[in-house]
């Protein structure tokens, strides 16, 4: 079945720490990829996204993200992160062919420690 | 202001009687999804509809029904036959291949 795997669900880091969070999915054609953040209190938006081209994408807030087509991942990475970084982060998944269709992860809360 | 108004943000219903989530757009998005969110589980999608009279199941479609009978609407009945429906359900919509708007949401509490 197709799925969108998140692998830590709770991170806590203090500021300036970098951060990497990891995205896996398994789906067998052709993917556009997004990473989603909601900060406390707030809407869902949209951070950052790949949908072809460099395989390297950079968001919002300093935050970058790299698709390696042979790991099935899309890692987000921040060299240093913010307090105001605290959130809790989305990594979703949709076929090109069937867009649709859109996909998210479990969600990893992250906290960040003044 | 464009957007997506989902109402109420609150809504408690007795077990066993259906309730109906709004949920409408004015940002003349063709496409339109119904997500629940539930601590540890992320959003689970449960209808999308990418084009007016038409809509799709998602992975947890079942115990709910949806209609989309204009561009800008598209509510979700949550049925007697859903088996844990309190949750917390955010809609969103999208141009085509990017979702960029999703509403505030609305906790469904039934006791």
């Amino acid at each position: 079945a197709q799925s969108v795997s998140q692998h830590n669900h709770h991170v806590i880091l203090s500021e300036a720490a970098s951060l990497e969070l990891g995205c896996n999915y398994s789906y067998g054609g052709t993917v556009n990829l997004f990473w989603y953040v909601q900060y406390p209190g707030q809407h869902l938006q949209l951070l950052l996204k790949y949908f072809s081209g460099d395989p390297l994408v950079k968001g919002i807030k300093g935050f970058e993200a790299e698709f390696i087509k042979s790991k099935f991942s899309f890692n987000l990475r921040k060299p240093s992160v913010q307090w105001s970084d605290t959130a809790e982060y989305f990594c979703a998944v949709t076929l090109t062919d069937s867009w649709g269709k859109f996909q998210f992860g479990a969600g990893t809360q992250v906290v960040v420690t003044p | 202001d464009g957007g997506i108004t989902q109402s109420p943000k609150y809504l408690f219903r007795k077990e066993g009687q259906n309730v109906t989530l709004s949920c409408e757009q004015n940002l003349n998005h063709d496409a339109m999804y119904w997500y629940r969110q539930d601590p540890g589980q992320g959003l689970r999608l449960i209808y999308y509809s990418q084009i007016v009279n038409d809509f799709q199941k998602g992975d947890i479609a079942e115990g709910y029904s949806v209609s989309r009978e204009k561009k800008e609407s598209f509510p979700l009945t949550v049925t007697s036959a859903q088996k844990n429906p309190t949750a917390f359900y955010l809609c969103a919509s999208s141009p085509g291949q990017l979702i960029t708007f999703f509403g505030q949401g609305t906790r469904l509490t039934v006791v």
